[in-house]
């Protein structure tokens, strides 16, 4: 069974910096493309971050270019997440999630039960 | 807003059809782009409920379906239980707003 263990949330400050982390376990983790999902309170779900299986393709939403940065250790299954200059609208759930592909387009099959990230001054 | 539009909430009540409605545009969904669906009970992380338009992962129960058609998808279920009730979200493609698009999501009561 695929699991993913988010840490890492907790309070900064605007202008600040928060790292995530995720540890994956219950699969072969260097075959698998992943991702960041965040989710603001009461709002739906955002996709932030993309890597590629072996770490040398990222993507980025276009809300969070230039701030954040995904990375993963292989040798270690572990997926990060660098958030640089912090805003207050980055306050979310950040989910560590499992892509898959689909014929046409990704999903993701397995989710972190998240953590919380509030920025706040 | 989001690029994919659902209804903020829909109801039925146990025993009974309903179903969620997820409508794109011509540059994702219409371009071809698999649409993919999301249960999520109010403080746990989503799960995995149809992938690939139509297909549903091992453990999701065969009276939970989904379809696609044109730039628009639909999620349906049958035989409503109590633990139906949560929020929905549809997830597709679109290479033009740079990847992972999602529906606002639907809540779904069940009365």
């Amino acid at each position: 069974e695929v699991q993913l263990l988010e840490s890492g949330g907790g309070l900064g400050r605007p202008g600040g910096s928060l790292r995530l982390s995720c540890a994956a376990s219950g699969l072969s983790f260097s075959n698998h493309a992943m991702s960041w999902v965040r989710q603001a309170p009461g709002k739906g779900l955002e996709w932030v971050s993309g890597i590629s299986a072996g770490g040398s393709d990222t993507y980025h939403a276009d809300s969070v270019k230039g701030r954040f940065t995904i990375s993963r250790d292989n040798s270690r299954n572990a997926l990060y997440l660098q958030m640089n200059s912090l805003r207050v609208d980055d306050t979310a759930v950040y989910y560590c999630v499992k892509r898959n592909s689909a014929m046409f387009g990704f999903y993701f099959d397995s989710w972190g039960p998240g953590t919380l990230v509030t920025v706040s001054s | 807003q989001s690029v994919l539009t659902q209804p903020p909430s829909v109801s039925g009540a146990p025993g009974q059809r309903v179903t969620i409605s997820c409508s794109g545009s011509r540059s994702n969904i219409g371009a071809g782009y698999d649409v993919h669906w999301y249960r999520q009970v109010p403080g746990t992380a989503p799960k995995l409920l149809i992938f690939g338009n139509t297909d549903r992962p091992s453990g999701v129960p065969d009276r939970i379906s989904g379809a696609k058609s044109g730039a628009s998808a639909s999620l349906a279920i049958t035989g409503l239980q109590a633990e139906d009730e949560a929020d929905y979200y549809c997830q597709s493609y679109d290479p033009s707003l740079g990847g992972v698009v999602f529906g606002g999501g639907t809540k779904l009561t069940v009365l």
